[in-house]
């Protein structure tokens, strides 16, 4: 089983529709979380973090922890053309981040 | 505030050679980690810095080295390059403390031919 598991995709919605991307980790330990966005020949940049069960929101992204079932997601509200591009989830086991290998997300206009 | 910065861009090596990568940590930060992006996979932890010295590492063989400074500036080395050392190696910046956040530069793509 790898550290962090991620659906590949890719991921299709359309303009104005909700995107749902999830992410399981194996390590019951873990505190703390991200969701880094990725575009085509660019860096990660960090647009969530979440350390406690429950949403947290942020403008149109909603992270959701689950650490009884391993479980966190991220949801797009309103999703554009501008939020085509890869979303990595990031956990911290021990003293390292381990990060899955990205879903894919295709905003259709 | 000034971002994570890298250089170089880009670099193309031959096997067998010897490469160093340089990273400059984000204002205020004093934690630079490095990971390696192959194709169409996320980032790989190679090793992590603070206080000039690795606080820990991935599963990445001793030819990968790493170097932290005063300034929290970082330098990657690699020797005896390989084929599959072709990536985007990506350097991040953190504040150890209670957010563990991590902010990533744009990134040196290597080639080795």
């Amino acid at each position: 089983q790898k550290e962090v598991e991620q659906n590949s995709g890719p991921l299709s919605v359309p303009e104005g529709a909700i995107a749902s991307l999830n992410c399981t980790y194996s390590d019951r330990g873990s505190q703390s979380f991200f969701w880094y966005r990725q575009y085509s020949g660019k860096s990660p940049e960090l647009i969530m973090s979440i350390y406690s069960n429950g949403d947290k929101e942020d403008g149109r992204f909603t992270a959701q922890l689950n650490k009884a079932s391993q479980y966190v997601s991220l949801l797009i509200r309103d999703s554009q053309p501008s939020d085509s591009a890869t979303y990595l989830c990031a956990v911290i086991m021990g003293n390292q981040f381990y990060f899955g290998t990205g879903t894919s997300l295709t905003v259709i206009p | 505030e000034t971002g994570v910065t890298q250089s170089p861009t880009h670099l193309i090596k031959t096997r067998g050679q010897q490469v160093t990568l340089r990273c400059s940590s984000q204002s205020g930060h004093n934690t630079v980690s490095w990971y390696q992006q192959a194709l169409g996979q996320g980032p790989q932890f190679i090793f992590q810095y603070y206080r000039e010295e690795e606080n820990g590492r991935g599963n990445f063989p001793p030819r990968f080295s790493g170097l932290q400074f005063p300034n929290y500036s970082s330098e990657l080395n690699v020797n005896a390059l390989e084929l599959d050392d072709s990536a985007l190696y990506l350097c991040a910046s953190s504040y150890t403390g209670t957010s563990r956040e991590q902010y990533f530069g744009p990134g040196t793509r290597l080639t080795v031919t």
